[in-house]
């Protein structure tokens, strides 16, 4: 079975430093792998996906992801935060299994502070 | 504007009383889902539908029921709301699935007392 984990509950990062929410995954295959972002009292908002190809994903907002596929992870970057990038992050991975199903599987959040 | 409504996005009812959530697509996608998202959970999978009257459970389908009786819509049932389905609920479509994004409704706060 697939999995997501996102190590970190909280990561707490200084306006105008580079910030990372890291995300890690476990899959059989070749994974989708996506980055959303939620606002306070809002829907996920799609930030950025890897499909194949270029490991360096560019997305919204300035935020950028690099797949690894030797450590399985696909962290999300951005050179430097703006307190307006406080918020909850999903990372999620998507497969199709031998069977031909497809299951997208969502990591359990982390909440991003960006102190001022 | 394209988006996924959801109504309503309030609500609070009591043990047993049915209910249901709409949701409403405007950009023609085949994909809508159903999540719950609970504190140190994440987002869970409730139920999908692929297409119209196509339905299938996520990955806690237990106490919800839905229908897609037109490509646009999308409804949630809670025929006997308890307690513990308590939590904020989030509709979402895209255009399929592999490496669609999912566009995400405003989300729906439910509290069963």
């Amino acid at each position: 079975a697939q999995s997501v984990a996102q190590p970190e509950d909280q990561v707490n990062v200084a306006e105008g430093n580079p910030l990372t929410v890291k995300c890690t995954y476990s899959v059989s295959g070749n994974p989708y792998l996506f980055w959303y972002v939620q606002y306070p009292n809002r829907g996920l908002q799609f930030l950025l996906k890897y499909i194949t190809g270029d490991n360096l994903v560019k997305g919204s907002y300035g935020f950028e992801a690099e797949f690894n596929k030797s450590q399985t992870s696909f962290h999300l970057k951005k050179p430097s935060a703006l307190v307006s990038d406080s918020a909850l992050y999903f990372c999620a991975v998507g497969i199709y299994s031998g069977a031909g199903s497809y299951q997208l599987t969502f990591g359990k959040g982390t909440k991003l502070s960006v102190i001022p | 504007e394209a988006q996924v409504t959801q109504n309503p996005r309030y609500l609070i009812t009591v043990t047993g009383k049915k209910l249901t959530v709409t949701c409403s697509q405007n950009m023609n996608h085949e994909y809508m889902s159903w999540y719950r998202q609970d504190p140190g959970l994440g987002l869970r999978q409730i139920y999908y539908s692929m297409n119209v009257e196509v339905t299938d459970k996520g990955d806690v389908p237990e106490g919800y029921k839905v229908s897609r009786k037109e490509k646009r819509n999308f409804p949630l049932i809670l025929e006997s709301p308890s307690p513990n389905q308590t939590s904020l609920y989030f509709c979402a479509s895209s255009r399929g699935l592999g490496p669609y994004e999912q566009y995400f409704g405003p989300g729906t706060r439910l509290t069963v007392t």
